[in-house]
């Protein structure tokens, strides 16, 4: 099956700095990809959609100034949060897209938690 | 957008017993999946629903997708420990049409097992 990386699994940064989150789909191309933030115990919420050399497209209420997209290739995507505040502390989810026939599947990287302190 | 309900929010059972989470929309959907997140995991992909009535089955899980097109059920039958975690619902954000893959999930239904 389709599998998906994201790199860092954990990380935890302090207050003020920036943190670079990747995203690879390792063995099939994503034109698309998303970013997703979950919460404890709360469902997955919709940041951005990525798409490989355009602009991402971020969801009403997402700062895109803060949550920086950059989908370069067809395998990578990634997330940088700029100058990260505790309240930014969140499990970060990426997926990346397929399509078989007229049905889409999106394959879930393992996520990376971000602690900032 | 597209919004869907999921209910209900916590469910636990003893092991051997059944267990069923349901999602509900205002509007007729293309699609319906389902993912199941294990603790400290990620979204695993399930199913998709597509066909008006469709019922799928994967062992001992039920996957229903409603005659409107508005409701879809998960069903695990005599429930083990490994089914735990957290199953969410997803349907496509921009109402009814063709999904261009932007999801909106539901907010899910944490399922605990008790031996």
């Amino acid at each position: 099956g389709a599998v998906v990386s994201q790199h860092p699994s954990r990380v935890i940064c302090k207050s003020g700095t920036s943190v670079k989150i990747e995203c690879r789909s390792l063995d099939f191309q994503a034109t698309t990809m998303f970013w997703y933030r979950q919460f404890p115990k709360q469902s997955l919420m919709l940041m951005a959609t990525s798409n490989e050399g355009s602009k991402a497209t971020y969801e009403q209420g997402v700062e895109k100034d803060k949550f920086l997209i950059n989908h370069a290739s067809l395998t990578l995507s990634t997330l940088t949060v700029t100058s990260a505040h505790p309240e930014d502390s969140s499990f970060y989810i990426c997926s990346a897209m397929t399509r078989t026939g007229s049905s889409y599947e999106q394959y879930f990287g393992p996520g990376t938690r971000l602690t900032v302190t | 957008g597209q919004q869907v309900m999921q209910i209900p929010q916590y469910q636990h059972v003893q092991e051997g017993e059944d267990f069923t989470t349901y999602c509900n929309s205002s509007t007729t959907l293309s699609n319906i999946q389902w993912y199941k997140q294990r603790p400290g995991g990620h979204p695993v992909f399930l199913i998709q629903l597509v066909k008006s009535g469709e019922v799928k089955k994967q062992k001992r899980l039920t996957f229903q997708f409603g005659e409107a097109k508005k409701n879809s059920s998960l069903h695990i039958t005599a429930t083990q420990t490994t089914d735990v975690g957290t199953y969410f619902c997803a349907v496509p954000s921009n109402a009814g049409g063709t999904s261009y893959g932007k999801l909106t999930f539901g907010q899910g239904t944490i399922l605990t097992v008790h031996p």
